[in-house]
């Protein structure tokens, strides 16, 4: 079945610091993959996606970028702020996900420090 | 803003009771999805509807239940709750039944005290 593994957390980081969450998937068919972040006390929020191999998304200044040859999506961000503080989380959906539309890695709570 | 509503925010009940989740999804989206999210079991998905039926069943357990009704918002039923049905549940839609991008609501925290 379609999978979603995940670094483990916590990551504690300095602001400006480089960031990378790993995130490596497992899938039948073509899946496009997720990063989603869950601010504190707060929702899911869409960070960035991709939808196809080689593509990169990006946002507020993460990039991921899809990678096929080593079933990868990878989390990476130049500069950390305070602000980034989350809990992230990679997924991906397939045409042939089954019964499980949305798939999700187990989250990695990210904390930047001043 | 996601353009999901989830009502009510915060809701604490007594065990053995039964309460109801309302969804609204964004305007357009046919697919309703309900997920699950507690400290040791991280997000799971529940059940999912699509233009007013059932599509997708996940670890939903049969005390829970759910519809989506014609005009598209989707109602959680959760009933004889029990202490671990404390939980954040958050309900997504999209525009097609996979592949397309899921958004999701806020949420509603449920404490079953």
């Amino acid at each position: 079945g379609n999978s979603v593994t995940q670094m483990e957390g916590p990551v504690t980081l300095s602001e400006e610091a480089f960031l990378t969450i790993n995130c490596t998937y497992t899938a039948t068919g073509y899946p496009s993959l997720f990063w989603y972040v869950q601010y504190p006390g707060e929702g899911l929020q869409l960070l960035l996606k991709a939808t196809k191999a080689d593509d990169k998304g990006s946002n507020k200044g993460f990039e991921a970028t899809y990678r096929k040859e080593t079933t990868s999506f990878h989390l990476e961000k130049g500069s950390v702020q305070v602000s980034d503080s989350a809990v992230y989380f990679c997924a991906l959906t397939a045409v042939n996900s089954g019964n499980t539309p949305l798939v999700f890695g187990k989250g990695t709570r990210l904390s930047v420090i001043a | 803003d996601s353009g999901v509503t989830q009502t009510p925010k915060h809701l604490i009940t007594a065990t053995g009771q039964r309460v109801t989740l309302r969804c609204s999804p964004r305007s357009g989206d046919l697919s309703v999805y309900w997920y699950q999210q507690s400290l040791d079991q991280g997000l799971q998905f529940l059940i999912q509807y699509y233009n007013g039926e059932e599509r997708a069943k996940g670890n939903i357990l049969e005390r829970f239940s759910a519809q989506q009704f014609p005009d598209l918002h989707s109602e959680l039923n959760l009933s004889s709750l029990e202490l671990g049905d404390s939980a954040l549940y958050f309900c997504a839609s999209s525009k097609a039944t996979s592949g397309n991008t899921i958004y999701f609501g806020e949420g509603s925290w449920l404490t079953v005290v």
